[in-house]
């Protein structure tokens, strides 16, 4: 069964603390990996897909990569507008097309 | 212009009523979910719509019923409802090339935050 973990659960960073991110994630073929965005009273909002292992993507402070077994968000410099829940999901060829599974989040807190 | 709207943003309701939630989608999208978030913040598919037809159908309670009058729209109707139904519901949306595509984004609305007292 496709499955999504996400650490740690909850981190506190300084600004301009720079900090990584862990979604580890079994999958019987991995058809697309995804990492949304949550901020509270909202809908999770769409940050990156990464289809393969070596793959990266950036946006201004977030990058993330993919290996076999994991994904990483990299936040570089983070600001406190960068707080928010990250979540983690995986769609593998094993189950239904468009398929998520979700990790439980990371609550990003960036202080001032 | 809002993408995947979704009304009521709250509904409050008592043990065995019956309600619904509505979704809509304005970015033209031939697939549309919906989720269930519990208290945890755990995010789970339900049901996803392509064109009309259903294609995911989670266990999910018999309770719980999708209808997608046209593919810009999902409802969400939800007989004899239960304490343990208490969320927030998310309507999704995300463009698809055939079923055999995949691995596309989906869009999420702004959520419905459903209490059963």
């Amino acid at each position: 069964e496709d499955q999504v973990t996400q650490s740690p659960e909850a981190l506190r960073l300084q600004e301009g603390e720079s900090s990584s991110l862990n979604c580890s994630y079994t999958v019987s073929g991995l058809r697309g990996l995804f990492w949304y965005r949550q901020d509270p009273g909202k809908g999770p909002e769409f940050l990156f897909t990464l289809y393969s292992a070596g793959e990266e993507k950036e946006k201004e402070r977030l990058k993330a990569t993919l290996t076999k077994k994991e994904s990483f968000l990299h936040i570089t410099a983070p600001k406190p507008e960068d707080s928010a829940t990250y979540l983690c999901a995986v769609e593998g060829y094993g189950g239904a097309t468009n398929k998520l599974i979700f990790g439980t989040g990371t609550l990003l807190a960036v202080q001032p | 212009d809002t993408a995947v709207s979704q009304t009521p943003k709250y509904l409050v309701t008592q043990m065995g009523n019956d309600k619904s939630i509505k979704c809509e989608q304005n970015l033209g999208h031939d697939t549309m979910y919906w989720y269930k978030q519990d208290s945890k913040k755990f995010l789970k598919i339900m049901f996803s719509y392509n064109n009309k037809e259903l294609i995911i159908n989670e266990t999910v309670p018999n309770r719980f019923s999708p209808k997608s009058p046209d593919k810009a729209h999902l409802n969400l109707h939800i007989n004899s409802l239960e304490l343990g139904d208490s969320a927030v519901y998310f309507c999704a949306s995300s463009q698809d090339f055939g079923l055999a595509g995949g691995g596309r984004m989906q869009f999420f609305g702004p959520g419905t935050r459903l209490t059963v007292l």
